[in-house]
């Protein structure tokens, strides 16, 4: 499976948009990129999923780029809650999650 | 509501011990993962079952074991053969194993002295 790579940490000014990024460079073309995040000490959360096309729902916004080797998830207006490990992973459809890899993911810390 | 319950949410042991951490989920989901998550890190998979009476092992299943003799069900056992058992752990379903997303519960805290 391919793996991803993301910043360690990022900060964002509440109310204001948190963009993500995400590196998937070796990802396959059945492979979707999905976003989780984990608040301290909670199980993650699933946040989205895409394929190729971009994505959106009351949560969080997914921009896929068009080569699919790197995608953004954006936070339109970050609130304190928002504060969290926000994980990218890449997986096959239709292939087990057993192969599902979650990395160190993104610290993202929203400031009032 | 439903949902993944894992209980207890902290388990203390004396080294040496076994001990079982339960994973109930009433989502009628076929599949069921066990993660490990230590301080710092990402979560990596211990155990994962597409179906009833059915497992295969993860990236760290040394020391560990699990049975899948319901649906609903899916109790990890930490033996005294793991070297270093005291982690956050995560068990987590889903619809089936493919393209759906996984629903987490909220962990139990393992610690072992």
């Amino acid at each position: 499976d391919a793996k991803t790579t993301q910043p360690p940490s990022m900060d964002c000014a509440e109310g204001r948009a948190a963009n993500l990024p995400c590196n998937h460079s070796t990802i396959s073309g059945n492979e979707y990129v999905y976003w989780y995040r984990q608040i301290h000490s909670q199980g993650p959360q699933y946040i989205i999923h895409g394929l190729k096309n971009n994505e959106t729902n009351e949560m969080a916004s997914l921009i896929i780029t068009e080569d699919r080797k790197s995608s953004t998830l954006i936070l339109p207006h970050a609130t304190l809650r928002d504060t969290a490990v926000y994980y990218c992973i890449v997986l096959n459809y239709g292939g087990s999650q057993g192969n599902l890899i979650f990395g160190k993911g993104t610290k993202l810390s929203v400031k009032p | 509501d439903g949902g993944i319950t894992q209980s207890p949410k902290y388990l203390f042991r004396k080294e040496g011990q076994n001990v079982t951490l339960s994973c109930e989920q009433n989502l009628n989901h076929d599949a069921m993962y066990w993660y490990r998550q230590d301080p710092g890190q990402g979560l990596r998979l211990i155990y994962y079952s597409q179906i009833v009476n059915d497992f295969q092992k993860g990236d760290i299943a040394e020391g560990y074991s699990v049975s899948r003799e319901k649906k609903e069900s899916f109790p990890l056992t930490v033996t005294s053969a793991q070297k270093n058992p005291t982690a956050f752990y995560l068990c987590a379903s889903s619809m089936e194993a493919g393209n759906s997303p996984l629903h987490f519960g909220n962990g139990t805290r393992l610690t072992v002295t």
